[in-house]
């Protein structure tokens, strides 16, 4: 176990459909990441927050949008959802400054019907 | 920019052998590298990591990976493969920069079957 929250487990929607994927980090660890796995195109970094700030972006698309929580937990927003964005959503989080590996959540499995 | 490249998406030995997963990779600035192993339906775990000292790092369960910056290579090893070991295994590249992201990118995978 990780450390790291993260619910639903699975979540499965309709094309047009918005949802929300939340994230809870490890105890202390200030920063957060979104990352997609795929079959096509692999591991992916979508997004990163520190301490409530935005601070990296990857390929996510304009459709997606994430935030940090002053409590330090995170969402991440999926709408107008197509085929294509099945896929299985992680979230990681780490102590930015100390040490740099990244602790992952078990994983959102979202299938898009 | 980073890169990840891992040799091979899958690998296939039997119990006892030697286990080698290749990784090179590409960095513009010094890289912090890792790998983790992904089981069927679960997250990532850390097996191991390069920061900065000691080239040969070991990790849990065994392996061990050493840092070439001539090669740019992280190579993952375990002198005996175990049936436990049979798993999808990601090497993984990150810049840390103070006050920027340090997000990992990683290689395609290697997924790992261990025969009896």
């Amino acid at each position: 176990d990780s450390g790291v929250t993260q619910t639903p487990k699975h979540l499965i929607t309709a094309t047009g459909q918005r949802v929300t994927l939340r994230c809870s980090p490890r105890s202390g660890d200030l920063s957060v990441y979104w990352y997609q796995q795929s079959l096509d195109q692999g591991l992916q970094f979508l997004i990163q927050y520190y301490n409530g700030e935005e601070r990296a972006k990857g390929n996510i698309l304009e459709r997606f949008s994430a935030q940090q929580f002053p409590d330090l937990h995170s969402e991440l927003n999926l709408s107008s959802l197509e085929l294509g964005d099945s896929a299985l959503y992680f979230c990681a989080s780490s102590v930015v400054g100390t040490s740099y590996e990244q602790y992952f959540g078990p994983g959102t499995r979202l299938t898009v019907t | 920019a980073q890169s990840v490249t891992q040799l091979g998406s899958h690998v296939s030995v039997s119990e006892g052998a030697l286990v080698l997963l290749r990784c090179n990779y590409s960095s513009s600035v010094p890289p912090y590298l890792f790998w983790y192993v992904q089981y069927p339906n679960q997250g990532l775990q850390l097996l191991l990591k390069y920061t900065t000292g000691a080239t040969l790092v070991k990790g849990i369960n065994g392996f061990e990976a050493e840092f070439k910056k001539s090669e740019t290579s992280f190579h993952l090893t375990k002198p005996s493969a175990h049936m436990s070991d049979a798993a999808e295994y990601f090497c993984a590249v990150s810049a840390p920069q103070y006050n920027a992201g340090n997000m990992l990118t990683f290689g395609g995978g290697t997924r790992l079957m261990v025969k009896p």
